[in-house]
C-alpha cells in the first residue's frame, strides 16, 4: 500500500514568520507530485504539480521543492500571513495507477496576527 | 467558466434512505473523480472515470455505493440504503486529461448527514 506522509500534522505561527513543512513519500515508480491549498468551508484548490527531481516552483510568497530519489517534497511560505492560514495536502501520482492521487492528510498551518 | 458544480451542498437524511449526490465538471475536462472527506481517514479516493467510462471503483466502500456518468457533462454518486457511518463531505474533482501531469479543479463539497 503507497502512503504518503506529512508532517507536522499542525502548525501554529506569528504573522511574518517563515514556515516549512514536509511531503514523504515511496519514489518507486514516481510519476507526479501535487501541492493543494484547501481553506475551511472550500474546496482544495491546487497550488503546484511537479515532476522532475530537483524542481522548484514558486507563486508569491509560496515555494516547493521536489526530491524523487529519496522520496521528499518541502513546501516554503515566507513572511506567513493569517490568510496563509490553511490545510496544506500533498498528493502523489504513480505510474500506471491512470490518474489515481494518493494523498497525504495534510499540514493545517494556523498564522496568528 | 464556473467550475465544478456539485449538488445539493447540504443533505441530510435518514438511516436507510437512498441519497444521490450530483456533479457537473469544468466544460472539456476528460477526467472526473468522486472523493469522500472524513475526520479519521482525510480525503479518499472513491472513483474515477475517463472520458465517461469507470476506470477504477476499488475505493468504492461496499455495494451500497455506485457512480454513473451517462456523458460528459453529469456525474452521480448514489448511497442505497444509507447509514450513520457515510456521513462525510463528498468532493467532486475533475482534470483536463488522465495524467498525474494535470491538476485536479474541486468542486465545493456535498456535507452529507445521516441521522
Amino acid at each position: 500500500i503507497l502512503n504518503v506522509e506529512q508532517s507536522p500534522q499542525s502548525l501554529h505561527v506569528q504573522e511574518g514568520d517563515s514556515t516549512n513543512f514536509t511531503c514523504s513519500f515511496p519514489s518507486s515508480n514516481f510519476y507526479a507530485l501535487h501541492w493543494y491549498r484547501w481553506e475551511t468551508a472550500k474546496s482544495p484548490e491546487a497550488l503546484f504539480v511537479m515532476t522532475l527531481n530537483g524542481d522548484e516552483k514558486k507563486k508569491g510568497r509560496i515555494s516547493a521543492t521536489l526530491n524523487t530519489k529519496e522520496g521528499y517534497s518541502y513546501l516554503y511560505i515566507k513572511g506567513s500571513q493569517p490568510e496563509d492560514s490553511a490545510t496544506y495536502l500533498c498528493a502523489v501520482y504513480y505510474g500506471g495507477s491512470q490518474g489515481n492521487l494518493i494523498f497525504g492528510k495534510g499540514t493545517k498551518l494556523s498564522v496568528k496576527p | 467558466d464556473a467550475g465544478v458544480i456539485q449538488s445539493p451542498r447540504h443533505e441530510v437524511t435518514e438511516m436507510g434512505q437512498e441519497v444521490t449526490l450530483r456533479c457537473k465538471p469544468i466544460s472539456g475536462h476528460n477526467s472526473l473523480f468522486w472523493y469522500r472527506q472524513t475526520m479519521m481517514r482525510g480525503l479518499e479516493l472513491l472513483i474515477y472515470f475517463n472520458n465517461n467510462v469507470p476506470i477504477d471503483d476499488s475505493g468504492m466502500p461496499e455495494d451500497r455505493f455506485s457512480a454513473k456518468m451517462p456523458n460528459a457533462s453529469f456525474s452521480t454518486l448514489k448511497i442505497q440504503p444509507s447509514e450513520p457511518r457515510d456521513s462525510a463531505v463528498y468532493f467532486c474533482a475533475s482534470s483536463l486529461f488522465l495524467s498525474g501531469g494535470n491538476e485536479q479543479f474541486f468542486g465545493p463539497g456535498t456535507r452529507l448527514t445521516v441521522l
